[in-house]
């Protein structure tokens, strides 16, 4: 079975400061996605990147930056000089082509990172 | 830009009633899900859509139907709610497959069971 783990519950940190999430995942499939979504206060959950796991490159966007390492089945992200803006809940999920007509997405619990100005 | 809207930001309905949750998308998605989120849990999938009055379960269907009659609405009913269903939902669509397309998500519904 897909498995999901975001170990860090909450993070805080102080403005301008580096962070990075966690996201440790399991799988027996050779072929996945991964995914990482943001939710801020207001509710609704933003997509941010896809990964699949033929693509071991690192991605960076800006400040973000996604680090995906198949070895230790890890997909880790970083904000680098943490803005308030950042303070969300974020989320790193695990898709893998199921029998039927659509595969199964699994979530993580969720990271609330808190940037404190 | 895709955009999801939850028909209520906030419902308080009583133990026994019947709540109607709903969910329209503009862009024509194939796919419509249907999670709740809870602290501590995170996202659970109740249900989701492939197509027009097509639907299958997820990992916690049970006390919920949904209804697809037009490709663009998403309906979740809870059938007699009860307080252990009070919760934020939360509603999504995509394009083609849910194994590499990203979800993108309206603003939430959170509901009380009183």
């Amino acid at each position: 079975a897909q498995k999901v783990t975001q170990a860090q519950t909450e993070i805080s940190v102080v403005e301008k400061e580096d962070v990075t999430l966690d996201c440790v995942y399991e799988t027996r499939d050779t072929t996945y996605y991964l995914f990482w979504y943001k939710q801020p206060p207001s509710g609704e959950l933003v997509f941010l990147i896809r990964r699949n796991s033929f693509d071991e490159q690192n991605e960076i966007s800006g400040r973000y930056s996604w680090n995906f390492q198949k070895s230790t089945s890890s997909f880790n992200f970083t904000i680098t000089a943490s803005q308030v803006v950042d303070s969300a809940v974020y989320f790193c999920a695990l898709s893998e082509r199921g029998a039927g007509a659509n595969s199964k997405l699994t979530f993580g619990k969720g990271i609330t990172l808190s940037v404190r100005p | 830009d895709v955009k999801v809207t939850q028909s209520s930001r906030y419902l308080v309905k009583r133990t026994g009633e019947k709540v109607f949750l709903e969910c329209v998308q503009d862009m024509d998605h194939e796919n419509m899900f249907w999670y709740r989120q809870d602290p501590g849990l995170g996202l659970r999938l109740i249900y989701f859509s492939y197509d027009v009055k097509m639907k299958e379960k997820g990992d916690i269907p049970e006390g919920y139907s949904v209804s697809r009659e037009k490709k663009e609405r998403f309906s979740l009913i809870l059938e007699s709610a009860s307080t252990n269903q009070t919760s934020m939902y939360l509603c999504a669509s995509s394009e083609g497959q849910v194994y590499n397309s990203p979800l993108h998500f309206g603003n939430g519904t959170r509901l009380t069971v009183t």
